[in-house]
């Protein structure tokens, strides 16, 4: 079992509409990212967390500690959210090595 | 302030070459992380360094290394290529590496071994 399980895997969504996609993982972190990968494979880092919900434009990413859970929304979703979505953590101590969910593939259609 | 530069952005070998790959991290950041991208085991950790010292390392075989200059700058090198070794090759620099931080990644390496 992969300690950083996302879900879905895969999501297709109407322009407009709300989304959402979660993460569990089954290990102590520090941190938990969330990052957005488009076609061609940058990746940019979308938010850090360790605790409750940080909100960027039309993103939200919220943390439950004690649960193992973490989720990403998208408020009225736009065909340039199209990417995958990773959710990555920390285990802590002197280290930035992340641990990666296998991510979710968002098609945005207009 | 520049990005995380990575060179060269594409790369074709031969099974049995070695290859090097370079990272330039954002100015002022001490730390960079190497990983692996591959269709069938997604992202994963290769190494990370600090100050010139390997801090921590993925589970990879031997053939797999690197290093950080002075300057911050790494090199990865992965020595007897192999064909699974096909992947995209990430570099992400932060500035330190002692607390939990945000992460800045490169465009990538995009290595094809045929």
């Amino acid at each position: 079992k992969n300690e950083v399980e996302q879900s879905p895997q895969n999501l297709t969504a109407q322009e407009g509409e709300f989304i959402t996609i979660n993460c569990s993982y089954s290990v102590g972190i520090s941190a938990l990212h969330w990052l957005q990968q488009h076609p061609g494979g940058g990746i940019v880092s979308l938010f850090m967390l360790s605790s409750g919900k940080k909100k960027h434009g039309r993103l939200i990413a919220t943390i439950n500690i004690q649960e193992k859970h973490s989720s990403l929304h998208i408020t009225a979703s736009h065909p340039r959210d199209s990417a995958v979505y990773i959710c990555a953590v920390n285990r802590g101590g002197a280290t930035n090595k992340l641990i990666f969910g296998t991510g979710t593939l968002l098609a945005v259609q207009p | 302030k520049a990005g995380v530069t990575q060179t060269p952005r594409y790369l074709i070998k031969t099974r049995g070459q070695q290859v090097t790959l370079s990272c330039s991290p954002i100015s002022g950041h001490r730390s960079v992380s190497w990983y692996q991208q591959t269709p069938g085991q997604g992202l994963q950790f290769l190494f990370e360094y600090f100050s010139e010292t390997q801090r921590n390392k993925g589970n990879f075989p031997g053939r797999f290394s690197g290093r950080q200059f002075s300057n911050s700058r790494s090199e990865m090198n992965v020595s007897t290529l192999e064909l699974g070794d096909s992947a995209l090759y990430l570099c992400a620099s932060s500035l330190e590496a002692f607390r939990r931080e945000e992460q800045y990644f490169g465009p990538g390496t995009r290595l094809t071994v045929t």
